[in-house]
């Protein structure tokens, strides 16, 4: 199952509210984790199932969608949220992950 | 609190072999699946293995199947990834995962800091 997600790349301010989106090949129903990079990290879970948040995340990270389209945002973009986002489908083998969003300040 | 710390990463010829491990603590190891994700230089995040909480279940990105083996032990609270034939596109940091698979909840939840692996000549 591929994943593609758009844009690649985004540049955005503080406060900004930000929207990425993941689409998939075939229907993933809800089995779609997306995690956040800050670089030379190791990625860090935001959200499972499609929209449910991992325990100890900001309430400004949300996620929505099911089968083949999937979005996160972030409600009101912070200084700590300059990262790459990575969508990824656990529906079935081999398990795969988007191309990544790069989110820079404007 | 929840800890993954992989070791065994380094600089290996083309065709060589490496064994990366992952010491695990701070949770019940053997109720979890474990896996392996890998991120070459500059680029994104690829899966590579995961295994069932028995080592009963084994699976693997293709381009990996007959090269790589993941296997774990219970008693030690560790996951390890045998490489063989390593090549030049094997060259990335590997992370090991936590894989919970229960019910809606399928995630990579937990990473360790990854170890780089670097096959050249």
């Amino acid at each position: 199952i591929q994943l593609t997600q758009s844009p690649s790349s985004l540049s955005a301010s503080v406060g900004d509210r930000v929207t990425i989106t993941c689409r998939a090949s075939q229907g993933i129903t809800i089995f779609l984790a997306w995690y956040q990079q800050r670089p030379g990290k190791a990625p860090k879970l935001l959200i499972y199932a499609a929209s449910t948040l991992q325990s100890g995340v900001p309430s400004r990270f949300s996620g929505s969608g099911s089968g083949t389209d999937f979005t996160l945002t972030i409600s009101s973009l912070q200084p700590e949220d300059f990262a790459t986002y990575y969508c990824q489908q656990l529906n079935s083998y081999p398990l795969t992950f988007g191309g990544g969003t790069k989110v820079e300040i404007k | 609190e929840v800890q993954l710390v992989e070791s065994g990463g380094g600089l290996v010829q083309p065709g060589g072999s490496l064994r990366l491990s992952c010491a695990a603590s701070g949770f019940t190891f053997s109720t979890y699946w474990m896996g392996w994700v890998r991120q070459a230089p500059g680029k994104g995040l690829e899966w590579v293995a995961n295994i069932k909480q028995d080592g009963s279940e084994k699976q693997y990105v293709d381009s990996v199947k007959g090269r790589f083996t993941i296997s774990r032990d219970n008693a030690e609270n560790s996951v390890s990834l045998h490489m063989n034939s390593l090549r030049a596109e094997d060259t990335a940091v590997y992370y090991c995962v936590r894989a919970p698979a229960t019910g809606a909840k399928r995630d990579f939840d937990y990473w360790g800091q990854g170890t780089l692996v670097t096959v050249s000549s």
